[in-house]
């Protein structure tokens, strides 16, 4: 089955700078990419998502990158605020096998003030 | 339009009693889904259904059961209770076309 690594487990980064999570897949047949946010004790809620036709996506200061040859996506979070301070997954999908998403471990993302 | 909804919120069961969580979405979804979160571990797939009827096993299944008797509603069971179903557990839907997944808030139980 999918096999997903999520990295780094815990980002620490000044407000106002730039964080990047990096995440690798295994299945050559995901083509659905998407990020969960998850602040504590909720429910992980979609900030981004990538399909496999297409290399970028942005929203205002999240992007998201899928290099699809070396199997591998990430989130990229400009000017970073307090309030993006969470636990942030990232997912795969396939639709082959199992229905449903893959997730890695998860990021911490520490704003420091 | 409510979404997914889960019941109860919080729970605190007995080694081996069992319990049924409820998940119950207004959207017309014809895909649903349960998922268990550990403590600083992702969403693991338990138990997935793609229409009334139809149900299948995801990546850890065992110890649970799952029936779907309505397009609405994808209740999950646990039978005997063990300490190692503590965990939070997610619902989520989606429709016909594909993702992104819709969740619930979520039920955490906790077996002791």
């Amino acid at each position: 089955g999918e096999n997903v690594e999520q990295h780094p487990s815990t980002l620490s980064v000044q407000e106002g700078d730039s964080a990047v999570i990096k995440c690798t897949y295994s299945d050559s047949a995901s083509n659905y990419f998407p990020w969960y946010k998850q602040e504590l004790g909720k429910r992980p809620q979609l900030i981004i998502d990538i399909r496999s036709n297409v290399g970028e996506k942005k929203d205002q200061r999240i992007a998201v990158t899928l290099n699809k040859t070396a199997k591998h996506f990430s989130l990229h979070i400009t000017e970073t605020q307090p309030e993006d301070s969470a636990v942030y997954f990232c997912a795969t999908y396939s639709g082959g096998g199992a229905d449903g998403l893959t997730f890695g471990k998860g990021t911490h993302l520490i704003i420091q003030p | 339009n409510a979404g997914v909804t889960q019941t109860p919120k919080f729970r605190i069961l007995k080694i081996g009693q069992s319990m049924t969580l409820q998940c119950t979405q207004d959207m017309n979804h014809n895909y649903m889904y349960w998922y268990r979160q550990d403590p600083g571990m992702g969403l693991k797939l338990i138990y997935y259904s793609v229409g009334a009827g139809i149900t299948d096993k995801g990546e850890v299944p065992n110890g649970y059961n799952v029936s779907r008797s309505t397009t609405e509603d994808f209740p999950l069971r646990l039978e005997l209770a063990a300490p190692s179903q503590t965990s939070v557990y997610f619902c989520a839907s989606r429709g016909i076309m594909g993702p992104p997944q819709h969740f619930g808030d979520g039920t955490r139980l906790s077996i002791l």
